[in-house]
């Protein structure tokens, strides 16, 4: 059974702090990894990866994947009070055509 | 852009009735999804659909029925609403492939 897990599942830390948001998985014939950002309505989409190795940055956000080790990380730097979200990991498996969600991280950033 | 719309943003029904919860996407995808979301638990897939009247079960089925009569249209099925269905409902699209899923703004669904 395919599985993602995160970790932690609740931060809080101050504005301006280095936040570092970690997701493990297992899935049969990985096709890729999503990371979202939830504030209180829809998740809104942040990355997708699919090779080893390979960055992904927008702005303060970063997010790379170890398809060794099966992981991947979320990156926020110089945090602010509107990173305050819950965070998803998903994962899709190739002729899956569905995502599974880990059961995500709740950010809290305090000014 | 994209846009997924769901019904209603909440919902209050009482135990035992037949609930009906809609969504409606714009951009011709060929997946649409039903999720649950729950706290400690993430988002757990209740239905998918990849192509008009065609539906799979996803991780926890039971309780649910879906409808996708139309291609824009997704809709999720209460049979007889249980106080354990009390959560948060989010339904998304994609196209399917290397491509991310789009989410609705979710319906928050109370059942006394």
């Amino acid at each position: 059974e395919d599985k993602v897990v995160q970790s932690p599942l609740s931060l809080v830390v101050h504005e301006g702090d280095t936040v570092t948001l970690n997701c493990s998985y297992e899935v049969t014939n990985f096709r890729s990894l999503l990371w979202y950002k939830q504030e209180k309505k829809a998740p809104t989409f942040l990355f997708m990866l699919t090779s080893s190795g390979i960055e992904k940055k927008s702005g303060r956000l970063s997010s790379i994947l170890d398809k060794k080790e099966l992981f991947s990380i979320l990156n926020i730097t110089a945090t602010q009070t509107g990173d305050s979200a819950v965070y998803l990991c998903a994962v899709e498996a190739k002729g899956a055509q569905k995502l599974v969600f880990g059961q995500g991280t709740r950010l809290t950033i305090n000014p | 852009d994209v846009k997924v719309t769901q019904s209603s943003r909440y919902l209050v029904k009482r135990t035992g009735e037949k609930v009906f919860l809609e969504c409606v996407q714009d951009m011709d995808h060929e997946n649409m999804f039903w999720y649950r979301q729950d706290p400690g638990l993430g988002l757990r897939l209740i239905y998918f659909s990849y192509d008009v009247k065609m539906k799979e079960k996803g991780d926890i089925p039971e309780g649910y029925s879906v409808s996708r009569e139309k291609k824009e249209r997704f809709s999720l099925i209460l049979e007889s609403a249980s106080t354990n269905q009390t959560s948060m409902y989010l339904c998304a699209s994609s196209l399917g492939g290397y491509t991310e899923a789009f989410f609705g703004q979710g319906t928050r669904l109370t059942v006394v």
